[in-house]
């Protein structure tokens, strides 16, 4: 298995509270990925990384920013999270993009 | 709008049975991908499908991606319990993934 990690693996927050998501690899892979899965919307893409300090905006972007300040670690964060961030969210990795992605254990948040 | 549908959404069926997930979208991609997620995981690859016909075989499990590279199928031969999961597609352009909302099989021992 790949090595990758999600922290926290569960969280609860409040309405117009800062969240911070943190993905972990020690695979040395340069592409990261976060996703959010919802029932009946499988995997959207949130943003993605192609090296550090470089990231673009995947199609679900809105509400969401992340940095990479070294290869191992992609953050995501909410700035002020809504009850629309309620989802499970994951990490992934791949040293070639459009080969095979690796997937993290993914982080369960409930936004009240 | 989801760019790939996949059908049934849910299938559920006896230990020995022959099932089939679809997955179709009015895009082509370069490339198409199934996944399986169990629950508390993430999804895990099972198989890239590359060329437009192209049919890959894992011991039970064949995969086919249609001639204009926009539809594909897994078919799962003599299913049992441990086939349970999640099943996602994932299309690929410029190097991203675009999923399916995925189809929960069960198989009842």
């Amino acid at each position: 298995d790949a090595g990758i990690t999600q922290s926290p693996r569960h969280k609860v927050t409040e309405t117009g509270t800062p969240v911070t998501l943190r993905c972990h690899q020690t695979e040395n892979h340069r592409y990261m990925y976060w996703y959010r899965q919802d029932p009946g919307h499988g995997l959207r893409l949130i943003h993605y990384s192609y090296g550090v300090k470089d990231t673009d905006k995947g199609e679900v972007s809105d509400g969401y920013s992340v940095s990479r300040s070294k290869t191992e670690d992609f953050l995501l964060t909410l700035e002020s999270a809504t009850s629309s961030q309620t989802s499970v969210y994951f990490c992934a990795i791949t040293d070639r993009p459009g080969v095979t992605q690796y997937f993290g254990p993914g982080t369960r948040l409930l936004v009240l | 709008t989801q760019l790939l549908e996949q059908s049934p959404q849910f299938l559920s069926i006896q230990e020995g049975e022959n099932l089939t997930v679809y997955c179709n979208s009015s895009s082509v991609f370069s490339s198409l991908q199934w996944y399986r997620q169990e629950p508390g995981e993430g999804p895990v690859l099972l198989v890239t499908v590359v060329t437009g016909g192209e049919v890959k075989k894992l011991k039970r499990l064949t995969f086919q991606f249609g001639d204009a590279r926009k539809d594909s199928s897994l078919h799962i031969t003599a299913a049992q319990p441990g086939d349970t999961g999640l099943y996602l597609c994932a299309g690929i352009n410029d190097y991203k993934l675009s999923f399916g909302a995925g189809t929960t099989v069960t198989v009842r021992a």
